[in-house]
């Protein structure tokens, strides 16, 4: 079973910051938080993650909190190809872990 | 970046014929590759953990003698469908897990093939 709770579904406007909240309260020390996306009829994509430390690259920017039970995946200025579903994934690092996916969130980008 | 690549992207079937699908990294070395299954406005299912020269590990619920899975060389990995029904029909995503040593997990996924069967 997934170890994250996501929402359903959300709405962003165009150019604004999208941000997409996880919640992982059973995270185990040694578990990292992925987040992936999947636009319709294709292979999901890899966006960024993170063990304690907030992180940011060309994508976007996760926020794990102190007590890293839930975590924020920003993308600072949505574009209508943002439009996806968004997994937030808890996992082993290295070669023991695998990606269980949820039913991540659906991001609507409108413009 | 890392790409994986799927073969065929679209395939139908009669109901009963076999079909394979290919996942193939194109510009890294894959130890480990996985492949999933995605039925429409559902998630992606892990269905089994691929590993160069051993055998697949299969999630718990797969039969792994309808879903044969081949793993011959670090950068491919076939899965094949054995008998294949309509309820076989689905999305077949693979991943591949770069063998360079890394600590970490990230995965970069295939394109993705569409299987119906008839």
């Amino acid at each position: 079973d997934a170890k994250t709770t996501q929402p359903t579904s959300m709405d962003c406007a165009e150019g604004r910051a999208a941000n997409l909240p996880c919640n992982h309260s059973t995270i185990s020390g040694n578990e990292y938080v992925y987040w992936y996306r999947q636009i319709h009829s294709q292979g999901p994509q890899y966006i960024i993650h993170g063990l304690k430390n907030n992180e940011t690259n060309e994508m976007a920017s996760l926020i794990i909190t102190e007590d890293r039970k839930s975590s924020t995946l920003i993308l600072p200025h949505a574009t209508l190809r943002d439009t996806a579903v968004y997994y937030c994934i808890v996992t082993l690092s290295g070669n023991t872990g695998k990606l269980i996916f949820g039913q991540g969130t659906t991001l609507q980008v409108k413009p | 970046g890392a790409v994986v690549s799927q073969h065929p992207s679209r395939v139908i079937c009669k109901s009963g014929t076999s079909v394979k699908i290919e996942c193939r990294s194109l510009d890294f070395q894959a130890t480990t590759m996985f492949w999933y299954r995605q039925f429409p406005k559902q998630s992606l299912m892990l269905m089994a953990t691929s590993n160069e020269g051993s055998k697949a590990t299969y999630e718990q619920g797969v039969e792994k003698d309808k879903f044969l899975i081949n793993h011959a060389s670090l950068t491919l990995s076939t899965l094949t469908v054995t008998s294949a029904h309509p309820e076989d029909s689905s999305f077949y995503i693979c991943s591949a897990r770069d063998g360079g040593g890394g600590l970490y997990n990230e995965q970069f996924f295939g394109p993705g093939t569409r299987l119906t069967v008839l």
